[in-house]
């Protein structure tokens, strides 16, 4: 069975750090762009950042370029998102996705349960 | 960027009617869209991509259709676990990866 299971969410004041994990299996992790995408509360959804399959590729929504960095450990199924400067703004509940092999394939077709991120004072 | 734009923003239907959802992008995205359904409390879920291909285990009853910039997802025979959020979102021209900002499907 494919899952997907986030961590590392949690309250935390504006301008500080925090890592989320996001803990994949039940597929070639390896061979998939991962991803992950954001939602405020009561609002739609927003990507944030994708990694190729080797972790070489990376890509950022404009708003936290320099401030994400998405990595991945292929030997350990999971995909990273580092979050620095945190700003309220930044607040929402952050979803790990599953695309496919190749860009083209950028569907998602396996979501995690998200992991709620509360940047406050 | 490509603007996804979807419309009604709610729509209210009857149990057992269909329901027609509409999804535009701001230049063409030939068949590179997919759909999501979302339930309160839940992660979304993929229902259609490639514009009309289904996921694996979505009933029949849900359909996709349109290419370009003009999409439309089809619910028939709405059932009582339907009633939900709907998203598109485009793939051809990323980053970014772009959504819709949903429509809500309410019981009448």
């Amino acid at each position: 069975e494919v899952q997907l299971m986030e961590s590392g969410g949690k309250l935390i004041q504006p301008g500080g750090s925090l890592r989320l994990s996001c803990a994949a299996s039940g597929f070639t992790f390896s061979n998939y762009i991962m991803t992950w995408v954001r939602q405020a509360p009561g609002k739609g959804l927003e990507w944030v950042s994708s990694i190729s399959g080797t972790g070489i590729s990376t890509y950022y929504i404009d708003s936290v370029k320099g401030r994400f960095t998405v990595t991945r450990d292929n030997s350990r199924n999971t995909v990273y998102l580092q979050m620095n400067t945190l700003r309220a703004e930044d607040t929402a509940l952050y979803y790990c996705a599953k695309l496919g092999r190749r860009p083209t394939e950028g569907w998602m077709d396996m979501w995690g349960q998200g992991t709620l991120v509360t940047v406050s004072s | 960027e490509i603007v996804m734009t979807q419309s009604p923003a709610t729509l209210s239907v009857s149990p057992g009617e269909r329901a027609t959802l509409s999804c535009r992008a701001s230049q063409s995205v030939a068949d590179h869209l997919a759909w999501y359904q979302q339930k309160p409390g839940q992660a979304p879920r993929l229902l259609i991509y490639a514009a009309s291909t289904r996921a694996t285990g979505i009933p029949a009853r849900f359909s996709g259709s349109g290419s370009g910039t003009e999409f439309t997802l089809s619910i028939s025979s709405l059932q009582s676990e339907d009633f939900a959020l709907y998203y598109c979102q485009q793939y051809y021209n990323w980053p970014p990866l772009t959504f819709g900002g949903g429509t809500k499907v309410e019981i009448k």
